[in-house]
């Protein structure tokens, strides 16, 4: 079992531009969920996507917007990035929403 | 809106002591709490799962307890070793909404 996996694993962009991050959940869970975390800060919650759907959203600006595709794998666009953007970016997987297990992130800097 | 809080933001302690880490949180309403270890610049490992129903779980050296009318849960982390050099979060996950909740967490440095 590979476990819950990213890609990229490192990423710098420009402010403005629009920026996809991928997500593939442990193998038997059906909902990801996406985290933005901070340098010294914990996790804070962006959405969660359960049967292709948004099923919870925290309080993230639309620029922060998601897809899930029929084989469970996510999808998180941020568009017109902005340097508050820069942050590691966590995937977790789960079944139905309970325990999560989380993948390695991707980091993402914006100059 | 859950907030969870972890004291202290660092800890520092020689190798062989016990460690006592400590996460509060204002809504009991939650379905699990789950501790998580960190190592820098990497993702979240999951260590230990509390069911809302359960007051404490064990693995290993590790020991997580839950007081869910206090808002409280407390990992107890023994005999403490170098490689337990990391920081440590704890997550609350809300039966209203299935958001999880961090705390900032709690930076351990086990000196050798």
């Amino acid at each position: 079992d590979a476990g819950v996996t990213q890609s990229p694993t490192h990423l710098i962009k420009t402010r403005g531009q629009q920026v996809t991050l991928r997500c593939s959940p442990k193998s038997g869970h059906d909902t990801v969920s996406w985290y933005q975390q901070a340098l010294g800060q914990g996790p804070q919650f962006i959405f969660q996507y359960y049967e292709e759907e948004e099923r919870q959203r925290g309080n993230f600006p639309d620029r922060f917007s998601g897809h899930q595709f029929p084989n469970y794998s996510s999808e998180l666009n941020v568009n017109a990035l902005l340097l508050g953007d820069s942050a590691l970016y966590l995937c977790a997987s789960s079944l139905t929403g309970f325990e999560q297990y989380f993948g390695p992130g991707t980091r993402l800097t914006v100059t | 809106k859950q907030e969870v809080t972890q004291i202290p933001a660092a800890l520092s302690v020689p190798e062989g002591e016990n460690l006592v880490l400590n996460c509060s949180f204002t809504d009991s309403a939650i379905y699990n709490l789950q501790w998580f270890r960190q190592d820098p610049g990497k993702g979240l490992t999951s260590l230990l799962l509390i069911q809302s129903s359960q007051r404490e779980q064990t693995s290993g050296r590790l020991n997580a307890s839950l007081d869910k009318s206090s808002g409280r849960s407390t990992l107890y982390i023994a005999a403490s070793q170098p490689g337990d050099s990391a920081t440590y979060l704890c997550a609350a996950l809300s039966s209203n909404d299935y958001k999880l909740s961090f705390g900032a967490g709690t930076t351990v440095t086990v000196r050798a």
